[in-house]
């Protein structure tokens, strides 16, 4: 059976410290991954996607950058903090032709990021 | 860019009652789906509906493409239905998904 896992569970950093969040999947093989970030009390928005190893498409700008290393994992880094960086930061994985198909959509337990 | 609106933005009901949540899309969208959050943020997908109606468990969905809307109606709700109901759309194959601002179901024993 497939597993996502993100890493870490939670975190409090301070305004202008890095920052590196870590997803994996197992059980499936070249996986399209995304990242969403969630404010507070708000709707979903996706950050990145990437259909294969290496290969990296940005959605939004909010000074952060993603990559895949592997095939199975899926990093969400920045050098710099800002405080509108907090939230709730979802990864995700799914097959088939574009994030949304009949193919569900898989996400992880998600990350939860307080940055003062 | 693509925009997604949902209602009501909450909804509060009693054990038993049937909910109906409303998405309408700005443009004429390929490809519809509709997501729960539990409280405490976990995110699952639900009913994929492109076009016309769809159904799993109690679960109804209902998408007229041409009117750019879609529904979601929950039958006989129960209180672990309680949580935040997401629709969001993307564009067939371009990978970027934009999601509606959701519906908070609370459902009251």
């Amino acid at each position: 059976a497939q597993t996502i896992h993100q890493w870490p569970v939670a975190e409090i950093k301070a305004v202008g410290s890095p920052l590196s969040l870590g997803c994996t999947i197992k059980g499936k093989s070249s996986p399209n991954l995304y990242w969403y970030w969630q404010a507070t009390g708000g709707t979903l928005q996706q950050l990145f996607y990437s259909i294969t190893v290496g290969q990296v498409e940005s959605v939004v700008q909010l000074n952060l950058s993603a990559s895949r290393p592997k095939d199975d994992q899926f990093i969400l880094s920045t050098e710099k903090l800002l405080l509108s960086h907090s939230g709730f930061y979802l990864c995700a994985w799914s097959l088939g032709l574009g994030a949304i198909n009949q193919d569900t959509q898989y996400f992880g337990p998600g990350t939860r990021l307080l940055v003062l | 860019g693509q925009q997604v609106q949902q209602s009501p933005a909450s909804l509060v009901l009693q054990e038993g009652e049937n909910a109906e949540l409303q998405c309408n899309f700005s443009s004429t969208a390929t490809q519809l789906q509709w997501f729960y959050q539990r409280p405490g943020g976990s995110l699952v997908s639900l009913l994929y509906n492109p076009s016309g109606t769809k159904h799993t468990g109690r679960l109804t969905s209902t998408t007229v493409t041409k009117e750019r809307r879609s529904s979601l109606h929950i039958s006989s709700s129960q209180i672990t239905d309680s949580g935040t109901y997401f629709c969001a759309m993307e564009r067939r194959g371009n990978e970027k998904i934009t999601f509606g601002a959701g519906t908070k179901l609370t459902i009251k024993p």
